[in-house]
């Protein structure tokens, strides 16, 4: 069955320093969304991208899908103590109602 | 405009008995998921419904598992007869009505159920 992948599972940083998660679909996707959950917490919808090669930007976070729609990138710039948490990436395909979620990086910032 | 509502937040349970949990989706939300996750892991998607209909249930063990979306009412996941591999954190989400292939639509996520299975 389709599988989404990412990369590192786990990541620390030092405030200040940027921050890279990458998520990869064993199949073309149609639409893939991104979510960030705080430790304890529900998952957060954070934006989605539709088209190939598409970028988005929210302030600090930079989102990018790949030109055969089979993977994405979520990197942050100067990383903040607020980004602890884990980011998931879900993608969606043609004909169905389910995404399937990433397994998931899990961010550590440094004060 | 309330978020969706999840109920009860945790919810212990002895090897054997049943697990209601419930799910109320955003006002004028029809859709729901329900997804279930293992500490340290990702979501696992099990069912999507609309009111009175189950969409997909490609995610939900064949055995002791059901969901339902009434016309009135929340959203429930049942489990029967509960194991202890059946702890973990259950999220609902809801969405407004669309394909995951269209343009797709972003999902609002409950709170959770935490489930212990003493």
């Amino acid at each position: 069955g389709q599988q989404v992948m990412q990369i590192p599972q786990y990541q620390h940083v030092q405030e200040g320093e940027d921050f890279t998660t990458y998520c990869n679909s064993s199949t073309t996707l149609s639409n893939i969304q991104w979510y960030k959950q705080r430790p304890g917490g529900h998952p957060v919808f954070l934006i989605q991208l539709v088209k190939s090669g598409e970028v988005k930007k929210q302030k600090r976070l930079t989102f990018q899908f790949g030109e055969a729609k089979k993977n994405s990138s979520l990197h942050i710039t100067a990383t903040q103590t607020t980004d602890v948490g884990t980011y998931f990436c879900a993608g969606g395909s043609s004909g169905t109602y389910k995404y399937i979620f990433g397994t998931g990086t899990r961010l550590k910032v440094l004060a | 405009n309330a978020g969706v509502m999840q109920n009860p937040r945790h919810l212990v349970r002895r090897r054997g008995q049943e697990a209601r949990l419930r799910c109320s989706p955003m006002k004028g939300h029809s859709h729901v998921y329900w997804y279930r996750q293992l500490p340290e892991e990702g979501l696992k998607f099990m069912v999507y419904l609309q009111k009175e209909n189950i969409i997909d249930e490609s995610g939900m063990p064949k055995e002791r598992f059901s969901a339902e979306f009434p016309k009135e009412g929340p959203s429930i996941l049942r489990i029967q007869q509960v194991v202890r591999g059946d702890s973990a954190a259950y999220f609902c989400a809801s969405s407004p009505p669309g394909l995951a292939g269209a343009r797709g639509n972003e999902q609002f996520f409950g709170p959770g159920t935490r489930l212990t299975v003493l």
